[in-house]
């Protein structure tokens, strides 16, 4: 069945350094790719996700590519700010099947 | 716009009690889903609704019932509350059931089982 790997639990940074995300996926067929943010007592909210022609989603000064090679779809940002403190889920959608999310990965900036 | 709304926003129960979680979302999204939400396992399937007379059961649907009751609602029963179980259970929508759909998300029930 589908799956998505998010290895990193917890990622600590100071602001202003670049931020990275991993995620990766396995899947029988050629899903989308999300990554949702949840704020500290708030909702889970969509960030960015794939797009079928191969274009770089981009939101709010994050990116994301999906490689198809390599069944990853990593989350990076050039400069963190305070603000990004949050956690991030990664997703897979497939159509056959739920969307299914990774572990997800707390993102902590430090001044 | 459109909202999901989770009551209630917290639960506290006995063990071996059965709880119900509701959920409302005034998208007029044909999909619901729950999933349920703990440290350091991500998301986890509990039941899924593709449309208002479908129940479907996910990954951790084992000690948990489900009912679309209409298109607007969803709700989930813990069937016997867990001594210690402490989670918070996260209902979504969705337009459909296509790969490209993107899930709205409520603010969450959590609950603590005594």
């Amino acid at each position: 069945g589908d799956s998505v790997t998010q290895t990193e639990g917890l990622v600590t940074l100071t602001e202003g350094l670049p931020v990275m995300l991993n995620c990766t996926y396995q899947s029988t067929y050629s899903p989308f790719l999300f990554w949702y943010v949840q704020h500290l007592n708030e909702a889970p909210k969509l960030l960015l996700k794939s797009f079928t022609d191969n274009k770089r989603p981009e939101h709010q000064g994050f990116h994301a590519t999906l490689h198809k090679s390599s069944s990853s779809f990593h989350l990076q940002k050039s400069s963190a700010q305070l603000s990004d403190s949050a956690l991030y889920y990664c997703a897979l959608s497939d159509g056959n099947n739920a969307p299914r999310f990774g572990a997800g990965t707390k993102l902590s900036v430090k001044p | 716009g459109g909202i999901i709304t989770q009551t209630p926003k917290f639960l506290i129960g006995q063990e071996g009690q059965k709880l119900t979680l509701k959920c409302q979302q005034n998208f007029n999204h044909d999909t619901m889903y729950w999933y349920r939400q703990d440290s350091g396992k991500g998301l986890r399937l509990i039941y899924y609704s593709i449309t208002e007379n479908d129940l479907q059961k996910g990954d951790l649907s084992e000690g948990y019932d489900a009912s679309r009751e209409k298109k607007s609602s969803f709700s989930l029963t813990v069937t016997s509350a867990q001594k210690n179980e402490m989670a918070v259970f996260l209902c979504a929508s969705s337009r459909g059931f296509s790969s490209a759909e993107t899930l709205y998300f409520g603010s969450g029930t959590r609950l603590t089982v005594l």
